[in-house]
């Protein structure tokens, strides 16, 4: 069973639709990240955050760490949002783990 | 943001040769730099710690002799790939902290390079 989990592995959307990606881990956590790579590999930081929620633009990402579980919405969709997002968490003694990522694709 | 480089973005070599792959912080001094593998539609792969001034740490399964990694200063951590194979033929990544402060609390921000596609013939 891996550390992270995900859902959904892939997801496609119309463009404008409010967007979901959920995140479930079961070790205990200093941060948790939220990672964009686009198609070409290149990796962008999104959130960082252990407690509460964060919002950038029209990103917003939660966290309850007494549940264990971390959502990424998208609200607005765009298809330049199409990329896959992956889950990270930071364990003790820099240790990270990664989801295996959903895909994302926003359909003009 | 802060800026993360890696060079080269892709390489291509023969089999039994070594690769280097350079991971350089532009913008802030990193003590701590990750290096990642990643296979196609897979998530990324830790594959070590490499700290300033000292011996990386290698994660479960990575072979420190191979993968030769060299953090000689506070910008800049080298991997080379040692004698390397096919199976090496991978999209590798590094990411460095950038330490700051939130109110009173010291925390260290992730950022990621943009990645070196290995193709080994």
């Amino acid at each position: 069973k891996n550390e992270v989990e995900q859902s959904p592995q892939n997801l496609t959307a119309q463009e404008g639709e409010f967007i979901t990606i959920n995140c479930s881990y079961s070790v205990g956590i200093s941060a948790l990240h939220w990672l964009q790579q686009h198609p070409g590999g290149g990796i962008v930081s999104l959130f960082m955050l252990s407690s509460g929620k964060k919002k950038h633009g029209r990103l917003i990402a939660t966290i309850n760490i007494q549940e264990k579980h971390s959502s990424l919405h998208i609200t607005a969709s765009h298809p330049r949002d199409s990329a896959v997002y992956i889950c990270a968490v930071r364990g003790g003694g820099n240790q990270f783990y990664f989801g295996t990522g959903t895909s994302l694709t926003v359909i003009p | 943001g802060a800026v993360v480089s890696q060079h080269p973005s892709w390489v291509i070599c023969k089999s039994g040769t070594s690769v280097k792959i350079e991971c350089r912080s532009l913008d802030f001094q990193a003590t701590t730099m990750f290096w990642y593998r990643q296979f196609p539609k897979q998530s990324l792969m830790l594959m070590a710690t490499s700290n300033e001034g000292s011996k990386a740490t290698y994660e479960q399964g990575v072979e420190k002799d191979k993968f030769l990694i060299n953090h000689a200063s506070l910008t800049l951590s080298t991997l080379t790939v040692t004698s390397a194979h096919p199976e090496d033929s991978s999209f590798y990544i590094c990411s460095a902290l950038k330490p700051g402060t939130s109110g009173r609390a010291l925390i260290y921000e992730q950022y990621f390079g943009p990645g070196t596609r290995l193709t080994v013939t």
